[in-house]
């Protein structure tokens, strides 16, 4: 089965830039979507298809896709960020499966 | 307003079966694909099983077999027959709706799901 690998943690401070690595193999050719979970919620998709945005969602997260890693961008970080994020594709290549990353706990230095 | 609502967790025991039930409104919920996604405490993300609007369905190993997903669009409502329950199933159950290529845009709240004795 297919596996995505996430960093457990990332910090980062205020204002500056985080990035949240979420590898697979050649994920590049699927479709990535992250969520951002807070504690007691259930978690929000921020970004879809590799780098779209759902309405509402701020332009300060933004996603990438190639070879073997994803990233979720979160620019001007803010402490409300904190959060954990999660990577996610939907496996057709054999079986029809969903997958998701370990999830990514990032701290608001 | 677009919402999922789950009902039907609570504490069962070991080898027992509960029904989950997820409300869907402010959408067509025939047109969309649904998921179940569970997490246990503390713990990350597990799909669980999804059904497409045609009512194919599919399942990871750890439930195939013995997690039954199905849908009654007449009553906007999605249900998890789950059977042969053990500890490692105790987790929150969501539902989410399908959105592009796989992506869940809409998720309840969630169901508690406890199996023990």
């Amino acid at each position: 089965s297919y596996v995505l690998t996430q960093p457990p943690s990332v910090s980062v401070a205020p204002g500056q830039t985080a990035r949240i690595t979420c590898g697979g193999n050649n994920i590049g050719s699927k479709s990535v979507h992250w969520y951002q979970q807070k504690p007691g919620q259930a978690p929000v998709l921020v970004v879809y298809d590799d780098s779209d945005r759902p309405s509402g969602i701020p332009e300060r997260f933004s996603g990438s896709n190639s070879g073997n890693t994803a990233t979720l961008t979160i620019s001007r970080v803010e402490a409300g960020d904190e959060a954990d994020y999660y990577c996610q594709v939907w496996d057709s290549s054999s079986d029809h499966q969903g997958v998701f990353g370990g999830g990514t706990k990032l701290t608001v230095l | 307003e677009v919402q999922l609502v789950e009902s039907g967790g609570g504490l069962v025991q070991p080898g027992g079966s509960l029904r989950l039930s997820c409300a869907a409104s402010g959408f067509t919920f025939s047109s969309y694909d649904m998921h179940w996604v569970r997490q246990a405490t503390g713990k990350g993300l597990e799909w669980v099983s999804a059904i497409g609007t045609a009512g194919d369905t599919y399942y990871p190993g750890s439930v195939k077999g013995r997690f039954t997903i199905s849908r009654e669009n007449a009553k906007n409502s999605l249900y998890l027959q789950m059977n042969s329950l053990r500890a490692g199933d105790t987790a929150v159950y969501y539902c989410a709706r399908n959105y592009d290529r796989g992506a869940f845009d809409i998720w309840g709240q969630g169901t508690m799901v406890t199996v023990s004795s």
